[in-house]
């Protein structure tokens, strides 16, 4: 069945370190990955995604490339800020009726 | 446009109690989807629907049930609710028929079963 691990958590980061959050799936076919964040108190909502090998997602100043060969996505920003402080899940979904299996999280805390 | 909304926020319940969880889209999506979630273990999901209508069986459905009766509303109900239901839920929606689709999600309602 499909599977997406995420590193072990939380994070703590001071503004403008550099973020690397690590994502490795398994899957049969080929995915789409996903990368969602949830800000405090709020659902979740879709930061980044790729639909194929060697797309890069990217927005808000984070990245990720789907890297087949490595079946990873994982995501990276060059200088977080305090709003960036949130919980960011990585994702795949695959076939039909876009059903998503998430990772378990991560917690991402930037201290001023 | 209001995305996709939950209702209540919050609620408790004693052990065995029964409710309805509202979830309404305003997208026109086709599917949509409750999950749960609790610490340590992201995001699962109880059960989809593919249209008005319809519904599925997700990775954890015992002890819940829904209904699609309106493509824009999906309902999940508790009919004898159990401390292990103490979570917080979502709903979310989307239109692709495809794995490339986004989902779109609620704000949450959190649940406390005592």
């Amino acid at each position: 069945g499909n599977s997406v691990t995420q590193m072990e958590g939380p994070v703590t980061l001071s503004e403008e370190a550099f973020l690397t959050i690590n994502c490795t799936y398994t899957a049969t076919g080929y995915p789409s990955l996903f990368w969602y964040v949830q800000y405090p108190g709020e659902g979740l909502q879709l930061l980044l995604k790729a639909t194929k090998a060697d797309d890069k997602g990217s927005n808000k100043g984070f990245e990720a490339t789907y890297r087949k060969e490595t079946t990873s996505f994982h995501l990276e920003k060059g200088s977080v800020q305090v709003s960036d402080s949130a919980v960011y899940f990585c994702a795949l979904s695959t076939g039909a009726n876009s059903k998503l299996t998430f990772g378990k999280g991560i917690t991402l805390s930037v201290r001023p | 446009n209001a995305g996709v909304t939950q209702t209540p926020k919050f609620r408790v319940l004693k052990t065995g109690q029964s409710m309805t969880l509202l979830c309404a889209q305003d997208m026109n999506h086709e599917y949509m989807y409750w999950y749960r979630q609790d610490p340590g273990m992201g995001l699962r999901l109880i059960h989809y629907s593919v249209g008005e209508g319809t519904t599925a069986k997700g990775e954890v459905p015992d002890g819940y049930n829904v209904s699609r009766l309106k493509k824009q509303n999906f309902l999940l109900g508790l009919e004898s609710a159990a401390p292990s239901q103490t979570s917080v839920y979502f709903c979310a929606s989307s239109y692709s028929l495809s794995g490339t689709g986004t989902q779109y999600f609620g704000p949450g309602t959190r649940l406390l079963v005592l």
